[in-house]
């Protein structure tokens, strides 16, 4: 069974930078595609970065050059690092895997104040 | 960027009454490979995301076969043929064809009447 459990959220000032993590579990993690998708407070969702099973990286125009999505295939661990981080970025952050979305996390809350 | 635009962006639903959610796309969301890469997700109050649909008209495992999915180019929609109180919540449609970046409408949440 797919597994995917978030961890790394939290509250930090703007300007911060906070780094979530997703273990993942149930499927062979390196083959796979795998992507971080986020909800701010009351609005729809939004595609933030992906990692192909290749290594290969995307980002938003919105996070690019701030944040750094990565992963440990050793300990089938996604990795997001957020840099530079504003009010609007302020979501809960779901882990996905696969370019279609097929397992979702839980989602961890980020929530950039001062 | 391909804009996916869902109406309505409420639907108020009577149980046991059917559904219809659409999904229009700026560009043909046809790939070049010939598939379509339009999904559908559900978003329960309280869960976190649910894949229902992918590639248009395909249900995920455990899917109940009330939800069907249909629509080629740049339309697209999502039918409920009976919704039932556990498919309140909100639903959005993705396209995977033109990325980066991967694009969401803009939800639809389906509510009591």
């Amino acid at each position: 069974e797919v597994h995917l459990l978030e961890s790394g959220g939290g509250l930090v000032q703007p300007g911060g930078s906070l780094r979530l993590s997703c273990a993942a579990s149930g499927f062979p993690f390196s083959n796979f595609d795998m992507m971080w998708v986020r909800q701010p407070p009351g609005k729809g969702l939004e595609w933030v970065s992906g990692i192909r099973g290749s290594g290969h990286t995307f980002y938003a125009d919105s996070v690019k050059g701030r944040f750094t999505i990565s992963r440990d295939l050793s300990s089938n661990t996604l990795y997001l690092q957020m840099n530079s981080l504003g009010a609007e970025d302020t979501a809960v952050y779901y882990c996905v895997k696969g370019y279609w979305g097929d397992h979702w996390g839980q989602g961890t809350l980020v929530t950039v104040s001062s | 960027d391909v804009v996916l635009t869902q109406s309505p962006l409420s639907l108020p639903v009577t149980l046991g009454q059917p559904a219809s959610i659409s999904c229009r796309s700026s560009q043909s969301l046809k790939h070049r490979d010939g598939d379509t890469y339009l999904h559908w997700f559900q978003l329960r109050p309280g869960q976190s995301p649910r894949r229902l649909i992918y590639q248009v008209s395909n249900r995920d495992s455990g899917v109940p076969d009330r939800f069907s999915g249909s629509g080629s180019g740049t339309d697209f929609t999502l039918k409920i043929s009976r919704v039932e109180a556990e498919d309140l919540g909100v639903y959005y449609c993705m396209q995977g064809t033109h990325w980066p970046p991967l694009t969401f409408g803009g939800g639809t949440k389906v509510e009591i009447k």
